[in-house]
């Protein structure tokens, strides 16, 4: 079993779609959480951590449910330039390394 | 600032041959990562450097050695290059903060295929 699981999609969703991924992770002694955007052919990028009461920038939500080991993202109103890879980000405890999911794919079509 | 840079960009091998992929960093920080991105895979860590002098092991180390003789520089070495090895590579980089939410910094990656 993978350690961090997403589904790879791609979802296709219109412009200001409301789109949602979900991710899960299997040690429950993680600790800290994050999504990262990987834009086609280029290096991954922090988008947003996710913290334990939900945080939200923008169009974009992050959700955390420890009990159920699983990590989401909302974004609202999608537009065009949202179309990206969004990488699930584990790490297990400070100062240990990042584990990645495979990605989400998201197109958003005019 | 450059912030992380990569070198080469792109490089074809051939099986057996050997390379080394040069990653530099100016933002002064301490950890410095080498990853492999394959479809489907997800990033996978091959070394990382917690500091200057001082590497370890990640996920899928085989293969491959790394020296980070300065800090702002990290190597990654291929001493016999097979096609398994073809893919992506990605360094990054981080400070280790007071917590523990410090981002990786990543740069623009190396597309190595090996024939």
């Amino acid at each position: 079993r993978k350690e961090v699981e997403q589904d790879p999609g791609p979802f296709n969703v219109p412009e200001g779609a409301t789109v949602a991924f979900n991710c899960t992770y299997s040690n429950s002694a993680s600790q800290s959480f994050f999504w990262y955007r990987q834009d086609c052919r280029k290096e991954p990028k922090l988008l947003m951590s996710v913290y334990s009461s939900g945080n939200e920038d923008g169009r974009f939500t992050a959700q955390l449910n420890r009990a159920s080991q699983y990590i989401s993202l909302l974004i609202r109103d999608s537009k065009l330039s949202d179309s990206a890879t969004y990488l699930c980000v584990v790490r297990l405890r400070a100062g240990n390394m990042l584990t990645f999911g495979g990605g989400t794919r998201l197109m958003v079509k005019p | 600032n450059a912030g992380v840079t990569q070198t080469p960009k792109f490089r074809v091998l051939k099986t057996g041959q050997s390379m080394t992929l040069l990653c530099a960093q100016d933002m002064n920080h301490e950890y410095m990562y080498w990853y492999r991105q394959d479809p489907g895979m997800g990033l996978r860590l091959i070394h990382y450097s917690v500091g200057e002098g001082t590497t370890a092991k990640g996920e899928v180390p085989d293969g491959y050695n790394v020296s980070r003789l300065k800090k702002q520089n990290f190597l990654l070495g291929l001493e016999s290059a097979a096609p398994s090895q073809t893919s992506v590579y990605f360094c990054a980089s981080s400070y280790p903060g007071l917590r523990s939410q410090e981002t990786q910094y990543f740069g623009p990656g190396t597309r190595l295929l090996v024939l």
